[in-house]
């Protein structure tokens, strides 16, 4: 699986939004983009992942570039309550066939300030 | 999205025993199952993969025998620590696949004394 650079640390004012960058310059074809988040003591949280378009859901938006070399997650009006560790992992994911496993690198800890 | 327990969600034991965290999916049925392990401000890492039904394939470094995997059903995935050293105290995450996506249990804090 390819792999993921992510910045060390960000931080973000409380209600603006927050925007976390993730390069995987070396992504294949049939590779999807994941964003996980950890906050402190607890499992892994799932958020989002996408092949090639945006996607959105209840808690945040990916956007993918077209040359699919980089991608950002953004959490629209950022809390308190967001601030964790950030994972963008990229996974080979064929429906129906084979699956690559979830390997996390160091992510970005993001911390939302009031 | 779907939802994974682990029980328990703390234990603490003595050297050399045996410790058992189980790892549920409730609202799914897993086919594979992951393992992992998070030392203290690192990451998490891969330990195994547990396919029901199958024998467990793990990490490169991670001891079989030490750590046994049992995938005994497709809500079921549990994890034995066997002989227990204070250098295995960690936070223990399990994990399921579910389609096209991984889901994670709460974690297990081992502590062994």
């Amino acid at each position: 699986d390819a792999k993921t650079t992510q910045p060390t640390s960000m931080d973000c004012a409380e209600g603006r939004a927050a925007n976390l960058p993730c390069n995987h310059s070396t992504i294949s074809g049939n590779e999807y983009v994941y964003w996980y988040r950890q906050i402190h003591s607890q499992g892994p949280q799932y958020i989002i992942h996408g092949l090639k378009n945006n996607e959105t859901n209840e808690m945040a938006s990916l956007i993918i570039t077209e040359d699919r070399k980089s991608s950002t997650l953004i959490l629209p009006h950022a809390t308190l309550r967001d601030t964790a560790v950030y994972y963008c992992i990229v996974r080979v994911l064929n429906y129906g066939g084979s699956q690559g496993n979830l390997i996390f690198g160091k992510g970005t800890k993001l911390s939302v300030k009031p | 999205g779907a939802v994974v327990s682990q029980h328990p969600s703390r234990v603490i034991c003595k050297s050399g025993t045996s410790v058992k965290i189980e790892c549920r999916s409730l609202d799914f049925q897993a086919t594979t199952m992951f393992w992992y392990r998070q030392f203290p401000k690192q990451s998490l890492m891969l330990m195994a993969t547990s396919n029901e039904g199958s024998k467990a394939t793990y990490e490169q470094g991670v001891e079989k025998d030490k750590f046994l995997i049992n995938h005994a059903s497709l809500t079921l995935s549990t994890l034995t620590v066997t002989s227990a050293h204070p250098e295995d105290s960690s936070f223990y995450i399990c994990s399921a696949r579910a389609t096209d996506t991984q889901y994670f249990g709460p974690g297990t804090r081992l502590t062994v004394l």
